[in-house]
């Protein structure tokens, strides 16, 4: 069964410490994988995308980092803000049989709080 | 240009209602799909709608059912309601999911409680 594990479920940190979400994925064969960030109250917005081939990628004060070999991500925060809380959900994208079409496994996510 | 816009926004129903939720998709996309998301919970895939017809479905009762009109706008109906159906039901909107082009845009949802 395709399952993707984020951790921790929850995280707090001050304003201006770093942070890493964890991903952990079964999810076969494997597509890509992106994270997403939820404001309370509003639909996630895809923050990136890491494709088989690529290790890290940075979005800002965001990097996502991807093992595929040992099927986990990461996504790496910077100098946090008051704005960075929020839940950042990992969904992991995989072909379903013929043609193109994906199907699409999501993570429960991490909730982040960022306290001044 | 508008992204995906949710109506309403919130909904409070009593249980065995029928409740209809609507979406309208981002300009220019053609593919909608529908998520339940409850509490501190992930999304998780109601189906998604091409052409007009349902695509993929996931593992919900045949009390969720959905339309998509000419103009790629959707509803998620839901009939029968039970407490557990309260939740954010999340529309998302892309461009030919089918193609492989599976970047999400999603509405801001609807406060679906049952009570």
């Amino acid at each position: 069964k395709n399952q993707v594990e984020q951790s921790p479920q929850s995280l707090i940190i001050l304003e201006g410490k770093n942070c890493t979400l964890q991903c952990n994925y079964t999810v076969s064969p494997f597509s890509n994988l992106r994270w997403y960030k939820q404001d309370t109250g509003r639909g996630p917005v895809s923050l990136t995308i890491m494709t088989f081939s690529e290790n890290t990628k940075s979005n800002g004060r965001y990097t996502a980092t991807l093992d595929a070999d040992t099927k986990q991500s990461s996504l790496h925060i910077t100098a946090s803000q008051l704005s960075d809380s929020a839940s950042y959900i990992c969904v992991v994208s995989s072909p379903r049989g013929s043609g193109s079409a994906r199907q699409l496994t999501f993570g429960s996510g991490t909730q982040l709080t960022v306290l001044p | 240009d508008a992204g995906v816009t949710q109506s309403p926004t919130h909904l409070i129903k009593t249980r065995g209602q029928q409740v209809t939720l609507r979406c309208s998709p981002k300009s220019g996309h053609d593919t909608v799909s529908w998520y339940q998301q409850a509490l501190g919970q992930g999304p998780q895939f109601i189906f998604q709608y091409y052409e007009e017809e349902e695509r993929q479905r996931g593992n919900f009762p045949d009390r969720f059912s959905g339309h998509q009109f000419p103009n790629y706008s959707s509803e998620l109906n839901v009939n029968a309601l039970l407490l557990g159906d309260s939740a954010l039901y999340l529309c998302a909107s892309s461009l030919a999911l089918l193609r492989g082009d599976e970047k999400l845009f999603f509405g801001s949802g609807t406060q679906l409680s049952v009570l």
